[in-house]
């Protein structure tokens, strides 16, 4: 198994722009979440799924937008990017009945 | 603000010492998580504390949660180098409906040990 994979790594964007953060798990797992990451700031969730087709807000969603067609991809789009969004992100997921999250290595965005 | 906070929010120490680091919550969680991360990857799980009072033991690493689950807190023995990392504390709840196990996270503990 993968576990969860995010592509790309690394990207690089300029104000107004529009990207498609991608993410995938192979472990069949109904839950799937977005985070991210600003430096001392710990994890802040931007949007979840409870599985296809059922996706809700987290506690930071502005500017963000998900959709869930399959078990295992979890695509998060970025409209029109602000420097505000420059952050780390992870994808997560876990399988229902189970406490553990398992990330996704991250994809570092910076927006300019 | 902070859910969860942690303390310290950066320990830097030599090679031998003990260590605790703190989580800490007005809010009564149902299970808090303690995670490791290290730089340019994601977050992995350590261990998962769901009854209060519960205390887990790790190779040198002690875990505890609080009698009334609002609090826990991570002991290192004998901290060595490779333990340096980012330590993220993370409560969720399941109950009253909610499945989803929502985590949210303390700002996190960055360790640096020296050799």
């Amino acid at each position: 198994n993968a576990g969860v994979t995010q592509t790309p790594k690394f990207r690089i964007l300029k104000i107004g722009q529009s990207m498609t953060l991608q993410c995938t798990q192979d472990m069949n797992h109904n839950y799937m979440y977005w985070y991210r990451q600003d430096p001392g700031m710990g994890l802040k969730l931007i949007y979840y799924s409870v599985g296809a087709g059922i996706t809700d807000k987290g506690e930071v969603p502005n500017g963000y937008n998900v959709s869930r067609s399959t078990t295992e991809d979890f695509p998060l789009r970025l409209e029109l990017a602000a420097p505000s969004q420059t952050s780390v992100y992870f994808c997560a997921s876990r399988l229902e009945g189970a406490y553990e999250q398992y990330f996704g290595p991250g994809t570092r965005l910076t927006v300019t | 603000t902070q859910l969860l906070e942690q303390s310290p929010q950066f320990l830097s120490i030599q090679e031998g010492e003990n260590l605790t680091v703190y989580c800490n919550s007005s809010s009564v969680f149902s299970s808090l998580q303690w995670y490791r991360q290290e730089p340019g990857e994601g977050p992995v799980l350590l261990v998962t504390v769901v009854t209060g009072g519960e205390v887990k033991k790790l190779k040198r690493l002690t875990f505890q949660f609080g009698d009334a689950r609002k609090d826990s807190s991570l002991h290192i023995t004998a901290a060595q180098p490779g333990d340096t990392g980012l330590y993220l504390c993370a409560g969720a709840w399941y109950g009253r409906g909610s499945t989803l196990g929502r985590l949210y996270f303390g700002r996190g503990t960055q360790l640096t040990v020296w050799p």
